[in-house]
């Protein structure tokens, strides 16, 4: 069966640099969400999409923006990098209907130098 | 503040052995419960999950058990099996509008042992 799809799978940058990660949902599946995951931490709820609308938004710094596009894939947009951004970002879908069942992706590893 | 506290942060498990994980939230209007098991560099996989109105649910070796009263919820591996060590995260939602955000508690790391 067709999973999450995350790329890039890795992705390193220097402070102050952009970074844009990219999600691309199970299909059908309308709704998307964001988390972030520290280093032996939990995953953190950043922000959620359905029907390309923003639908909730957790801890997400003003410096992070994301949209959801046409095709339901997602974009996580990260500007002025700082080291404490390095962590494992997740993105999971859900269904409409089914919200609870939330489907991750394999994450990306973003480290920030 | 941590809505949902999970204990222990570590647990090391004889094979064919019982793993039990505890959780505890604060915020009733929590409405479902998810168990997520996660290998290292993986996402998390759902594994169980149930709502507050059930007390239990059991699929296959793994168990909730669940205290509404009490504000708490439990995960039971039975025969534990070297496979099963990863790390756990208990989890609660509530309904957000269309979405659901998941709050995570803090993660059991699982050590089974041959």
């Amino acid at each position: 069966a067709a999973g999450v799809i995350q790329s890039p799978r890795h992705l390193i940058k220097e402070k102050r640099e952009t970074a844009t990660l990219k999600c691309y949902p199970i299909p059908r599946h309308d709704t998307v969400y964001w988390y972030q995951q520290g280093p032996g931490q939990d995953p953190q709820f950043l922000i959620s999409f359905y029907e390309k609308m923003q639908s909730d938004k957790g801890s997400i710094p003003d410096r992070f923006s994301a949209q959801q596009f046409s095709d339901y894939h997602s974009e996580l947009n990260m500007s002025s990098l700082e080291l404490g951004d390095s962590a494992l970002y997740f993105c999971a879908s859900s269904l409409a209907g089914a919200e609870e069942t939330q489907y991750f992706g394999p994450g990306t590893r973003l480290l920030v130098l | 503040q941590q809505q949902v506290k999970q204990s222990p942060q570590s647990l090391i498990v004889q094979k064919g052995g019982i793993s039990i994980i505890n959780c505890a939230y604060e915020n009733t209007a929590f409405d479902y419960f998810p168990w997520y098991q996660q290998f290292p560099g993986k996402g998390p996989a759902l594994l169980i999950a149930i709502r507050p109105d059930v007390s239990e649910k059991k699929e296959g070796r793994f168990t909730i058990s669940f205290n509404k009263s009490a504000k708490q919820f439990s995960l039971h591996i039975m025969d534990s099996q070297p496979g099963d060590s990863a790390t756990y995260f208990c989890a609660a939602s509530l309904a957000s509008g269309s979405a659901r955000q998941l709050t995570f508690g803090s993660g059991t790391q699982l050590t089974v042992l041959p």
